[in-house]
């Protein structure tokens, strides 16, 4: 069965230093998100993504971040300096379509940052 | 922006019983509801939708409910098993933009053999 891919599963780094986190969304969906869940606390809404351009993002989603789909296949999430406060499991998801509704998440990257 | 409640209280519950898990959400009414399923450590799993115009969904032993005169949802497992304890979301789409959505905290449910 198809499904969500991202790497690395866990990714630690310095404070000040720019991170990539890397998706593989399902062959053949159209849309991708990503969201931040820092530990204990709920899943938070960052970018959506369709036809090459962010289609919504969120306040938290500030200069420092940015999404690309750089080769057809993966999504990536770039943030640039990072702070203490972006530790937190990060989710890809993707969806098939404009009539479906279902989203498909990732297994998460867990970024530590010292 | 739309805010959604959940029970944060965990729901303890014995094997064989009807578990029943409340969204509530304030603003504007969604197109669309979605429940969740996350386990510790692992992305959410989409369990069931269900559209504005629609009062009830049923998928195997899983019921959804919407009331959008109440502002609430209500997610029913019967016949609960231990496989499935974990943590259940509640999840809103900003009205007909399904570009982003909002997910409530989740309400853990433990079923107990």
């Amino acid at each position: 069965e198809p499904e969500v891919t991202q790497t690395p599963s866990h990714q630690v780094t310095q404070m000040g230093q720019e991170v990539i986190l890397r998706c593989v969304p399902i062959s053949n969906h159209l849309y991708f998100y990503w969201y931040r869940q820092i530990l204990g606390q709920k899943v938070e809404f960052l970018v959506s993504f369709y036809n090459n351009e962010i289609s919504e993002k969120s306040e938290i989603f500030d200069d420092q971040f940015s999404v690309e789909r750089p080769d057809g296949s993966n999504f990536t999430l770039k943030i640039r300096s990072t702070k203490l406060e972006d530790s937190a499991m990060y989710f890809c998801a993707s969806r098939p379509g404009v009539m479906d509704n279902e989203q498909f998440f990732g297994p998460g990257t867990r970024l530590t940052v010292l | 922006s739309q805010k959604i409640e959940q029970n944060s209280e965990a729901l303890n519950i014995q094997e064989g019983k009807t578990a029943t898990l409340t969204c509530n959400y304030t603003n504007y009414s969604p197109a669309y509801l979605q429940w969740y399923r996350q386990d510790p450590g692992r992305g959410p799993v989409f369990l069931l939708l269900i559209r504005e115009n629609e009062k009830e969904k049923r998928k195997e032993r899983l019921k959804v409910t919407f009331d959008t005169t109440l502002k609430q949802s209500l997610f029913h497992i019967t016949a609960s098993q231990p496989a499935d304890s974990a943590t259940y979301l509640c999840a809103l789409s900003a009205s007909y933009n399904f570009n982003k959505f909002y997910f409530g905290s989740g309400t853990k449910l433990n079923v107990k053999p």
